[in-house]
């Protein structure tokens, strides 16, 4: 069990360009997670697959962003046309399904800074 | 819908002192309760979870928590605090197959 990856840890763009940031989950959970961390708060959910479906999206998921588990092992979050606002922690989590609650496993995240 | 409120936002302690980090919630479904802790640029590690059972849970590093559920609150505790304990906890509620999350406690911890 070597825990859930994301790659890269930080990011620096500049306002308008395209990034996109990478999850690997630990390999028999199922389920993965997307959350977004801004400064002195607590994390908020994005989205979450299980297996390669995607079966819910936050409201906070705007049309810029796009998230895709093809083959239901690595994910990646992509974020078009980046704005400020978009500078936040990306937090990716991964579980399974296996009765009652699901508890969630972190990765260290993905620092992004939009200048 | 569910929601979290944790009570402060900032807790200074002594070394060696006990500390309670409190957190209530709301919930209309099955209340399962989680507690995070998040070091300085890093992910989030569990640090004990509250799901049936018992309502005193114990969790890693010494730390334990208590369901009360007439008072909806899940309150973290620790009898002895180590200067290793600085970080931010955050109390979270499942819903719906997602976490949700207060907006944390910064616990410091002054030798």
């Amino acid at each position: 069990d070597t825990g859930v990856s994301q790659n890269p840890r930080h990011k620096i763009t500049k306002r308008g360009q395209n990034v996109t940031f990478r999850c690997d989950p630990i390999s028999e959970h199922n389920r993965l997670y997307w959350y977004r961390q801004t400064l002195g708060q607590g994390p908020e959910f994005l989205t979450y697959f299980q297996n390669e479906a995607q079966l819910e999206k936050s409201r906070l998921l705007s049309d810029r962003f796009s998230a895709e588990r093809p083959k239901g092992s690595f994910s990646t979050l992509e974020i078009q046309r980046t704005e400020q606002g978009d500078s936040a922690m990306y937090l990716c989590a991964s579980s399974r399904t296996s009765g009652g609650s699901y508890e969630q496993y972190f990765g260290p995240g993905t620092r992004l800074t939009v200048t | 819908a569910q929601s979290v409120t944790q009570l402060d936002s900032q807790v200074p302690v002594f070394e060696e002192a006990p500390v309670e980090l409190r957190c209530n919630y709301s919930s209309s479904v099955s209340v399962y309760l989680f507690w995070y802790v998040q070091y300085p640029n890093q992910g989030l590690q569990l640090l004990l979870k509250y799901l049936s059972g018992s309502t005193l849970v114990k969790g890693i590093n010494g730390f334990e928590a208590e369901f009360n559920k007439s008072q909806t609150s899940f309150h973290l505790r620790k009898p002895s605090v180590h200067i290793s304990d600085t970080a931010e906890y955050f109390c979270a509620v499942e819903g719906a197959q997602k976490l949700v999350f207060g907006q944390g406690t910064r616990l410091t911890i002054n030798p």
